[in-house]
């Protein structure tokens, strides 16, 4: 079962323009992680936050974790045709076990 | 190249047979973790082992199986096959646990006709 539903699916923009995914999850957390995956390909990791931050940011990216409403939120700034691909948030929950439970993903498309 | 080989990349094979997935992981890397990601299930774990022991099981059907060898690569295993089971098989690694982020292998791609 999937921890984490991401809104929304699929998302197209802009370059240029900002783009902002969202990340609902069920249980208590330690951290909440984001990855992207290009097409048929291996995910990457982008950026962790651990459930006692509220905000993080690395390069042009942007992630805020809410644990009072079990959501966090990713933005890319200055959205780039490389952008383009399905973003997935993960978490670790908090009570001891390490695997990482995947959102269902965005589908980012940057239109150049 | 992230560091995680797994290999082969693609393999065909007919229903009911059995299919061996090999993933050795990044240098120093402890933990494996086996996901299977198919349209409609999305990424779902299957097993994870800590320095050649089973640490967490997942959603992982009996007619698969996986181990870690001692010198740290893992092999899935994946028996009886159905149609249902083509999906894409990939395996990540980690230090320990979770905190710092998996890194994935590219994937095995299995088309069960």
């Amino acid at each position: 079962s999937q921890q984490g539903e991401e809104d929304p699916q699929a998302l197209s923009i802009q370059e240029g323009e900002n783009a902002t995914m969202n990340c609902s999850y069920k249980t208590s957390i330690n951290n909440l992680q984001w990855y992207r995956q290009n097409s048929g390909r291996g995910l990457v990791h982008l950026i962790l936050i651990r459930s006692n931050e509220r905000e993080k940011h690395s390069g042009r990216l942007r992630v805020t974790l809410d644990t009072s409403k079990k959501s966090s939120s990713l933005l890319i700034t200055a959205s780039r045709a490389a952008d383009t691909a399905s973003y997935f948030c993960a978490t670790e929950a908090n009570f001891g076990n390490e695997k990482l439970t995947f959102g269902t993903g965005t589908r980012l498309t940057i239109i150049p | 190249d992230s560091g995680v080989t797994q290999t082969p990349k693609h393999l065909i094979t007919a229903t009911g047979q059995r299919v061996t997935l090999r993933c050795s992981p990044r240098s120093g890397d402890l933990s494996v973790y086996w996901y299977q990601q198919s349209l409609d299930q999305g990424l779902q774990f299957l097993i994870q082992y800590y320095n050649g022991e089973e640490r967490a099981k997942g959603n992982i059907l009996e007619r698969f199986s996986a181990q870690q060898f001692p010198d740290l690569h893992s092999e899935l295993n994946l028996s009886s096959l159905e149609l249902g089971d083509s999906a894409l098989y990939f395996c990540a690694s980690s230090v320990d646990g979770a905190m710092g982020g998996y890194t994935f292998g590219s994937g095995t791609r299995l088309t069960v006709v």
